[in-house]
């Protein structure tokens, strides 16, 4: 899987936009970026994924470059509950049978919300 | 309900003593895992299961050994405990549609070993 780079930390006022950067520049043709997040003391909680469309959901959304190099997760209006560790993760699309083998995480970026 | 559910949330015990942490997940997925959360926060994969196959980390010490009674139950088995074992242990779950594989993850028991 490719290696993604996230920047440690961010701060962000409630109720803007949080824009959280993720490079992933060896990414291939097959692999997806998927991304999860971890609340303080929490199992991590799946946000969104997507393969070269931008992608929209009820938490979040998800825009990667034509080139697909680098893509953003964008959390439209944060609120105090969103602050946590946002981890971007690549990962190969999953055949038949497969996608048995874990995920691999970063160090993630520590979104703080500030109110 | 719970989708994966893991018990208990927190243990506490002596260095050397065999331990079990138990998982379940309501979700009718094929693939388990336990992964490793340390002090420093990392995220590690342990173990992958399914009905046909096991796939461990190699980094992972053979005092550790997952064991399946059925598809919807990963338990994790942990002999002689070391103090280096204090971690947060997560179980998850998934199953793989159309090339995805999304993974949902327990609360997370907590291990301190003293």
């Amino acid at each position: 899987d490719a290696k993604t780079t996230q920047p440690p930390s961010m701060d962000c006022a409630e109720g803007r936009a949080a824009n959280l950067p993720c490079n992933h520049s060896t990414i291939s043709g097959n692999e997806y970026v998927y991304w999860y997040r971890q609340i303080h003391s929490q199992g991590p909680q799946y946000i969104i994924h997507g393969l070269k469309n931008n992608e929209t959901n009820e938490m979040a959304s998800l825009i990667i470059t034509e080139d697909r190099k680098s893509s953003t997760l964008i959390l439209p209006h944060a609120t105090l509950r969103d602050t946590a560790v946002y981890y971007c993760i690549v990962r190969v699309r999953a055949y038949s049978g497969g996608g048995a083998d874990g995920l691999t995480f970063g160090k993630g970026t520590h979104l703080i919300i500030q109110p | 309900d719970t989708a994966v559910s893991q018990t208990p949330k927190y243990l506490v015990t002596q260095m050397g003593n065999d331990k079990s942490i138990k998982c379940e997940q309501n979700l009718g997925h094929d693939t388990m895992y336990w992964y490793k959360q340390d002090s420093k926060k990392f995220l590690k994969i342990m173990f992958s299961y399914n009905n046909k196959e096991l796939i461990i980390n190699e980094t992972v010490p053979n005092r550790f050994s997952p064991k399946s009674p059925d598809k919807a139950h990963l338990n994790l088995h942990i002999n002689s405990l070391e103090l280096g074992d204090s971690a947060v242990y997560f179980c998850a779950s998934s199953q793989p549609r159309q090339g995805i594989v999304i993974q949902y993850f327990g609360a997370g028991t907590r291990l301190s070993v003293l």
